[in-house]
């Protein structure tokens, strides 16, 4: 299995709604990571865990809160999302900093 | 943060090579650097990396200027599922922070 698996594809949420990405892979990496992209922008980086660990926050506000259960599992659960935050949330792993990452077809959310 | 200044966009025809410069100044030298693409609605999918010597896969070959402050992605023969987002990316040194710049549309056209 050479794939990170994103689920749900599509997500429409209201704004008092909490609800959770789900992201997968079965490769044996060692990192995962979330990402955000808005229309016609570059991924911007949320989250890092490595060895299942939480490593880097890049300030995201708390109504996003990243779990990562075991190895091969990461969440993201929302809470209180507002219309800005509509994006494609990615996923993505990594075996080693050297290596290159491997990502998910990503999470298509909306908030109304 | 090492950044990376790429052309916004380029046009290539079906068949022809495409390359992709990238331009990475302040880059350290333990920093490698990466490419990736973007086909529409798809997630990032990864093409190449390299720190000094210039590397091939089968999908692309980079070039990397001896001074390391620049690069060329090149895609031999360029067909139409190559056109996407392509982007040039230096990896933060010993974090696992991989930040991407602005990307340049490949438009490639029969």
């Amino acid at each position: 299995d050479t794939e990170v698996t994103q689920t749900p594809k599509h997500l429409v949420m209201g704004m008092t709604n909490k609800k959770s990405l789900k992201c997968e892979q079965h490769m044996g990496h060692r990192a995962m990571y979330w990402y955000k992209q808005k229309a016609k922008k570059p991924p911007e980086l949320m989250f890092v865990y490595s060895y299942e660990k939480l490593s880097i926050n890049e300030s995201v506000p708390s109504r996003f809160s990243p779990e990562c259960p075991n190895s091969s599992l990461l969440n993201l659960h929302l809470h209180a999302l507002q219309p800005e935050d509509s994006a494609l949330y990615l996923c993505a792993s990594s075996q080693d900093r050297n290596y290159g990452y491997t990502f998910g077809s990503g999470t298509r959310l909306t908030v109304v | 943060d090492a950044k990376t200044t790429q052309p916004p966009s380029m046009d290539c025809a079906e068949g022809r090579a495409a390359n992709l410069p990238c331009n990475h100044s302040t880059i350290s030298g333990n920093e490698y650097v990466y490419w990736y693409r973007q086909i529409h609605s798809q997630g990032p999918q990864y093409i190449i990396h390299g720190l000094k010597n210039n590397e091939t896969n089968e999908m692309a070959s980079l070039i990397i200027t001896e001074d390391r402050k620049s690069s060329t992605l090149i895609l031999p023969h360029a067909t139409l599922r190559d056109t996407a987002v392509y982007y040039c990316i230096v990896r933060v040194e010993v974090t696992d922070k991989l930040i991407f710049g602005t990307g340049t549309r490949l438009q490639v056209f029969p």
